[in-house]
């Protein structure tokens, strides 16, 4: 079975950039998870969603990240413009309700940003 | 209030001992539930094992078991017959409410020693 994709797996990029990061979840998963780690505050949610639509985005960091979910199959991260406060990586994870309570981790995106 | 506490940042441990990883939770919810990931140096978060508030036997999955005090609000995991695989950062989170998203500790590092 096909885990949680994300991608890329590494991103340089200098600040002022656009950065889109990308992931698939889990066939059949109808909630999605975008978090973030880093050394100074850990692991951290930034939004989720259920079937596709945002649930709680109250962890978004400012106006300049922001998630989209056009399918079931799909969902972006976007940050514009980028700066190196931004410098994380980046999880994307996977879940099924009810029955399931067990949320899966992709394997992340290392983002750096000059 | 920090919702899941690890108290130990870091731990050692000879290979083929066992050891115990600490934390402590704190919720109002009746029903909820508890978790631990590892994640190696590669970075990926892996899954280990889940105990819901209301199981009444404390979850095991292989050389994993969890060490599960309702009164205490603790959820430690138990690791036997350490091996050299297993030097890898471990969070301990909590789920309440249904699907809603995972709250981590800060994590603790463990070593394990030839």
């Amino acid at each position: 079975d096909a885990g949680v994709i994300q991608s890329p797996r590494h991103e340089v990029t200098e600040m002022g950039q656009e950065v889109t990061l990308r992931c698939k979840p889990i066939s059949g998963h109808d909630y999605l998870f975008w978090y973030r780690q880093t050394m100074m505050r850990g692991l951290e949610l930034l939004i989720y969603f259920n079937n596709n639509v945002p649930i709680d985005d109250s962890g978004m960091p400012e106006d300049r990240f922001s998630a989209k979910m056009p399918n079931a199959s799909f969902s972006t991260l976007k940050i514009q413009p980028s700066e190196p406060r931004d410098s994380a990586v980046y999880f994307c994870a996977s879940g099924h309700s009810p029955s399931t309570d067990t949320q899966y981790f992709g394997p992340g995106t290392r983002l750096t940003v000059l | 209030a920090q919702k899941i506490t690890q108290t130990q940042p870091g731990m050692f441990v000879q290979e083929k001992e066992a050891v115990t990883l600490d934390c402590t939770y704190d919720t109002s919810d009746q029903s909820y539930g508890l978790f631990w990931y590892k994640q190696p140096s590669s970075g990926e978060m892996i899954f280990l094992i889940y105990q819901g508030s209301y199981d009444e036997q404390n979850a095991t999955e292989g050389r994993y078991s969890l060490n599960f005090q309702k009164a205490r609000k603790s959820a430690n995991l138990v690791i036997s017959a350490s091996q050299l695989g297993d030097s890898a950062m471990y969070f301990c989170a909590m789920r309440e409410r249904g699907n809603t998203p995972l709250v981590f500790g800060k994590g603790t590092r463990l070593s394990v020693i030839a």
